[in-house]
């Protein structure tokens, strides 16, 4: 059964700071890897993917990797703007037709 | 054009009841997923629509079922409602088994 682990669960800097999130998953056999964005009571955002067969993406200010072999993804989120304080979600598409996801990891910037 | 679009944005149930929620994918997507996601947690799959089949289902009681309907949007159902059910649904739209794309959510409360 795969699961999906997001570290740290709460996470606060100041404005400005460069900034690593971490995702990983017990079963390699993935898809692809989406990284989500959340602001509260709200749907989710997708900020980027990564094909099973690709090491990273990146859209503006944001980086994302994967590993598979190690099981892990990271996000980066480069000179963080107060804007970007929100929940941040990892999911694997597991079988080509669900999406697994982390608890997620609670983002405040401070400004 | 329209992202993915869900109705109705809250609704409040009493325990016993039953309840449908709505969902109408973006332009050109085929296949709807929904998910569950309870306070703090991660989103919960809990079934997959494509060509009107339910193509997949996580682990959730048959109380729950849905449809889809020929236009590609479907329907959630929830019957005999528990104070447990209480809790943000999230559809998700995509073509195949590409990038997902999520609605707004539908926020039930369960009373």
């Amino acid at each position: 059964k795969q699961e999906v682990t997001q570290i740290p669960a709460a996470l606060s800097v100041p404005e400005g700071e460069n900034l690593v999130l971490n995702c990983s998953f017990t079963d390699s056999a993935i898809y692809n890897l989406q990284w989500f964005r959340q602001d509260p009571g709200k749907g989710l955002t997708s900020l980027l993917l990564i094909q099973s067969s690709q090491r990273e993406q990146t859209s503006g200010r944001l980086n994302a990797s994967l590993d598979k072999s190690s099981g892990r993804s990271t996000l980066y989120i480069a000179a963080s703007q107060p804007g970007d304080s929100a929940t941040y979600l990892c999911a694997v598409f597991q079988g080509a037709q669900k999406l697994v996801f982390g608890q997620g990891t609670r983002l405040t910037i401070n400004p | 054009d329209a992202g993915v679009t869900q109705s109705p944005t809250h609704l409040i149930k009493t325990r016993g009841q039953q309840v449908t929620l709505r969902c109408s994918p973006k332009s050109g997507h085929d296949t709807v997923s929904w998910y569950q996601q309870a306070l703090g947690q991660g989103p919960q799959f809990i079934f997959q629509y494509y060509e009107e089949e339910e193509r997949q289902r996580g682990n959730f009681p048959d109380r729950f079922s849905g449809h889809q309907f020929p236009n590609y949007s479907s329907e959630l159902n929830v019957n005999a409602l528990l104070l447990g059910d209480s809790a943000l649904y999230l559809c998700a739209s995509s073509w195949e088994a590409y990038e997902q794309y999520f609605g707004p959510g539908t926020r039930l409360t369960v009373t």
